[in-house]
C-alpha cells in the first residue's frame, strides 16, 4: 500500500522556535508538496520539490523553507514560528507525468503559542 | 497562475438522495487533469474520482460521476444514493502540465440519516 507518512500528528511550539515538519514516502515518487490547510482557504501551496535538492515556491512560502536531501523525504522548515503559522499542514507526493495522482500523509495540527 | 473555485462552503443531503458539488477553474492550458478528493473527519485524504480534460467522457467510480464541461471550465461532482459515509470535506483539485496540484477552498457535506 501506498503510504505518505508525517512525524507527528499534533505539535505544539511557542513563538520564536524553529519548527520541522517532516515527510517521507514510501512510492519512489518524484514530486512532493507541502500544503496548508486553513478553513474557508482550502490547501494553499507553500512549496513543491520535483527531485532530490530541487524546489520551487508555491503560492504561500513566506516564513517557509524545506529541504529534500534524499528522495523519500521532504522537511519543512518554520524558521521562526509565529502565531499566524498556526494550521493545519499537509504533505503529499506523486509521481512524475500525466497519469498520475496525490497521495497525501495524515497532517500535522501546529498549535504555535 | 491556475485558480479553482468551489462556491459552496457547506451542504447537506439526505440519506439515499443524490447531490452534486460544483466546481469551476481557470487556466490557460488545453491539457491537464482534474481531481476530487474527500477529507473525512480522520483528516486522511482520499481520491474520489479523476478526469483528464482531454477526454470528452465523464469520468465514473461507483456512485460518484462527474459533469465536465470544459469550455465552461465547470467540473462538478454527483455522489448518487447518499451514504452516512459521504460526510466529508470535499476538495476539487487541477494539475497543470508541470504536476503542480491547486485545490479549492473544499465543501462541507452532512448526510443526515
Amino acid at each position: 500500500d501506498v503510504k505518505v507518512t508525517q512525524s507527528s500528528r499534533y505539535l505544539v511550539k511557542r513563538t520564536g522556535e524553529k519548527v520541522f515538519l517532516e515527510c517521507v514516502q514510501d512510492m519512489d515518487h518524484e514530486n512532493m508538496f507541502w500544503y496548508r490547510q486553513d478553513p474557508g482557504l482550502g490547501l494553499r501551496l507553500i512549496y513543491f520539490s520535483y527531485d532530490v535538492k530541487m524546489k520551487e515556491k508555491g503560492d504561500i512560502p513566506e516564513g517557509y523553507s524545506v529541504s529534500r536531501e534524499k528522495k523519500e523525504r521532504f522537511s519543512l522548515i518554520l524558521e521562526s514560528a509565529s502565531t499566524n503559522q498556526t494550521s493545519m499542514y499537509l504533505c503529499a507526493s506523486s509521481l512524475l507525468g500525466a497519469n498520475t495522482e496525490a497521495f497525501f500523509g495524515q497532517g500535522t495540527r501546529l498549535t504555535v503559542v | 497562475a491556475q485558480t479553482v473555485t468551489q462556491s459552496q462552503p457547506e451542504m447537506s443531503v439526505q440519506e439515499a438522495e443524490t447531490v452534486t458539488l460544483s466546481c469551476t477553474y481557470d487556466t490557460s492550458e488545453n491539457n491537464y487533469y482534474l481531481f476530487w478528493y474527500k477529507q473525512p473527519p480522520s483528516r486522511q485524504m482520499i481520491l474520489v474520482i479523476r478526469q483528464e480534460a482531454y477526454k470528452q467522457q465523464n469520468a465514473t467510480e461507483n456512485r460518484f460521476s462527474v459533469n465536465f464541461q470544459k469550455a465552461a471550465k465547470s467540473f462538478s461532482l454527483k455522489i448518487s444514493d447518499s451514504q452516512l459515509g459521504d460526510t466529508a470535506m470535499y476538495f476539487c483539485a487541477f494539475m497543470n502540465n508541470f504536476n503542480k496540484f491547486y485545490f479549492g477552498s473544499g465543501t462541507k457535506l452532512n448526510v443526515k440519516p
